[in-house]
């Protein structure tokens, strides 16, 4: 079975700082790997999707890469903002979608 | 375009009761799934479908019940409610299951007493 771990469980930093969040899978087979964040109290919103093929995706302030050979992706945020405070989850796709606990990410203003 | 709509949002059951939750999506997706959300656990599968008239259980489908008899709906029901059944519910889609993306509704909060 897939597992997918997500390091740190929880990030505070002061505003305007660049933070890179991780998320590590044991199974590289597959389809691609997604990013969401989850507002509490709330569902869960897709912010990126990186097919297998590809080695990164960009939206806005956010760039998501992946390495399938190392079983590795990060979501790295450029200037963060208080508005970027939430929980972070990734989810490998394969036959199945997998998901990490998530990143809770404090931005302090 | 809803996306992915879950009702009820809040829900307070008695042990045993039973009840329903709905899902309806509206972007012609074959894959829907349900999954519960605890804290400290993560997302845990409980069952999915592939298409109108087939199902298959997840990770933890004990005394959850689903049917799916049109591509759109993908209802969640608890045959007799217990407390380790109080959780965050989410249903969500996805075009073609593992190669799509996938979508959520925003929940429904369940409380067994």
């Amino acid at each position: 079975k897939q597992e997918v771990t997500q390091i740190p469980a929880a990030l505070s930093v002061p505003e305007g700082e660049n933070l890179v969040l991780n998320c590590s899978f044991t199974d590289s087979a597959i389809y691609n790997l997604q990013w969401f964040r989850q507002d509490p109290g709330k569902g869960l919103t897709s912010l990126l999707l990186i097919q297998s093929s590809q080695r990164e995706q960009t939206s806005g302030r956010l760039n998501a890469s992946l390495d399938k050979s190392s079983g590795r992706s990060t979501l790295y945020i450029a200037a963060s903002q208080p508005g970027d405070s939430a929980t972070y989850l990734c989810a490998s796709n394969g036959n199945q979608f997998y998901f990490g606990t998530g990143t809770s990410l404090t931005v302090i203003p | 375009n809803a996306g992915v709509t879950q009702t009820p949002k809040f829900q307070v059951l008695k042990t045993g009761q039973s009840m329903t939750l709905q899902c309806a999506q509206d972007m012609n997706h074959e894959y829907m799934s349900w999954y519960r959300q605890d804290p400290g656990m993560g997302l845990r599968l409980i069952h999915y479908s592939v298409g109108a008239g087939i199902t298959d259980q997840g990770e933890v489908p004990n005394g959850y019940n689903v049917s799916r008899s049109t591509t759109e709906d993908f209802p969640l029901r608890l045959l007799s409610a217990a407390p380790s059944q109080t959780s965050v519910y989410f249903c969500a889609s996805s075009y073609s299951g593992g190669p799509g993306e996938l979508f959520f509704g925003e929940g429904s909060r369940l409380t067994v007493l």
